[in-house]
């Protein structure tokens, strides 16, 4: 157990549709990335965050968008959905300090989109 | 660009052999290096990494592995493999928390253990 939880655990959608994937942090946690596995590959940096403010980004198009929240959980938004989103969708925090830098990330247990 | 590459998509084991999975990197500075294991519908769980110092790390679950410059490799090994073994590793470079850029990960290696 890492103490990141991510909801839903499914979820089906349609082309077109708009998605919304959540993610609580560990404990302490002020960051958190955003991966996306596609099925039978790695997964891909989607984006990550820092105090609520986007920290890096991916290879992925403006439709993916992020939140963190002061409590630092966090949120996935994904706008028209098509057919290649299908994927799990991990969520991993850690902690960032300004003398150390981050440390390392625990992973979620991910959220799988299908989209129909 | 940084880039990982994990040669071979499926290994089969007997259990009780030995193990390596490879691995091999392209990382512009000093790179930190990870290995994952993923269970059939669970997250991710790090068994190692290295940045610098000893060039064979330990790590959980009685695995290890090797990190040699020369060759951008940084082979997985485990002496012994037990059957709860069997799972997706993937190999992963970048920074320590996975920093502006992210960890780059391999396709990863399905380990399959035969009885």
């Amino acid at each position: 157990e890492t103490g990141v939880t991510q909801s839903p655990t499914h979820l089906i959608k349609t082309r077109g549709q708009q998605v919304t994937l959540r993610c609580s942090s560990q404990s302490g946690h002020n960051t958190v990335s955003w991966y996306q596995q596609a099925l039978g590959q790695g997964p891909q940096f989607i984006f990550q965050y820092y105090r609520e403010e986007e920290n890096g980004r991916g290879n992925f198009p403006p439709r993916f968008s992020g939140l963190q929240f002061p409590n630092y959980s966090s949120e996935l938004n994904v706008n028209a959905l098509e057919l290649d989103d299908s994927a799990l969708y991990l969520c991993a925090s850690s902690l960032r300090l300004a003398v150390t830098g981050t440390e390392k990330l625990f992973f979620g247990s991910g959220t799988q989109l299908s989209v129909l | 660009a940084q880039s990982v590459t994990q040669p071979d998509i499926h290994i089969t084991v007997s259990e009780g052999a030995s193990l390596e999975l490879r691995c091999n990197y392209s990382y512009g500075a000093t790179p930190y290096l990870f290995w994952y294991v993923q269970s059939p519908g669970q997250g991710l769980q790090l068994l190692l990494k290295y940045f610098s110092g000893d060039t064979l790390v330990q790590g959980i679950k009685g695995f290890e592995a090797e990190f040699k410059r020369s060759q951008s490799s940084f082979n997985l090994r485990k002496p012994s493999v037990h059957w709860s073994d069997a799972a997706e590793y993937f190999c992963a470079v970048g920074a320590e928390g996975g920093g502006a850029d992210g960890l780059t990960f391999g396709k990863g290696t399905h380990l399959i253990i035969q009885p």
